[in-house]
């Protein structure tokens, strides 16, 4: 069954830099993901596709504080200089055949 | 700029049909590069994907809510619309439209979301 795992919060200090995790499950390795940022009060916005290489793409205007990386079924979010805004819910997201499956999401505070 | 804008009732009866229309400007939804889909969030939880299409006529949809949900197309109107049959409390959540690339199904355009209340 195709699941995605995330820590369901994380925090770190204004300036400073926080990776955040998404945990493919056994056997979907390869599968690559997007990440989408949640700021409170608001709907979602796309971030990144992921690939397993660590090959990224980002949606157009995304700061390039906003990284991304993969080890074997983990894909990370690195977010480097810390601003007050990038205080929001953290979601990944993947797709198989038929079916598309997010993450529970992070929630990122910022100190 | 591409714009997807959700619409439809804010409050559903319990057991009733809860009905969404997403209305598309700045783009296709007869484009052969996108799905579309619906996903929902209800209060303080995450997400969950409800469904998506593809212009031609493949629909894919979740299978924990296969059962009672329906997407169709207006491609005169450049609309899709969501109906979610038997609604209970549970189903209270905002509800957003969305844009997928084609072979790579995840989420690049997101519709701003409405919140759907089931209760009488």
């Amino acid at each position: 069954q195709l699941v995605l795992t995330q820590s369901p919060s994380a925090s770190a200090s204004l300036g400073a830099s926080v990776k955040l995790t998404c945990t493919l499950s056994s056997g979907h390795s390869s599968y690559a993901i997007a990440w989408h940022q949640q700021q409170s009060e608001k709907g979602p916005r796309y971030l990144m596709k992921l690939n397993s290489d660590g090959s990224h793409n980002k949606a157009d205007g995304i700061p390039d504080r906003f990284s991304g990386s993969s080890s074997g079924a983990e894909r990370y979010l690195t977010i480097s200089s810390l601003q007050s805004e990038d205080e929001a819910d953290y979601y990944c997201q993947t797709w198989g055949t038929g079916i598309r499956v997010f993450g529970g999401g992070t929630k990122l505070t910022v100190l | 700029q591409l714009q997807l804008q959700e619409s439809g009732p804010g409050l559903v009866n319990p057991s009733e049909t809860l009905s969404l229309t997403c209305s598309v400007s700045g783009g296709s939804i007869s484009s052969s590069a996108y799905y579309w889909g619906w996903i929902r969030q209800p209060p303080g939880k995450g997400l969950e994907w409800i469904g998506s299409f593809y212009y031609s006529g493949t629909t894919y949809y979740n299978p924990s809510l296969k059962s009672r949900v329906t997407i169709s197309v207006d491609t005169s109107k450049n609309q899709f619309s969501l109906k979610l049959s038997s609604v209970t409390a549970a189903d209270t959540a905002v509800y957003y439209c969305a844009r997928e690339p084609t072979r790579n199904y995840y989420v690049d355009y997101w519709g701003q979301g409405t919140l759907v209340t089931v209760s009488s």
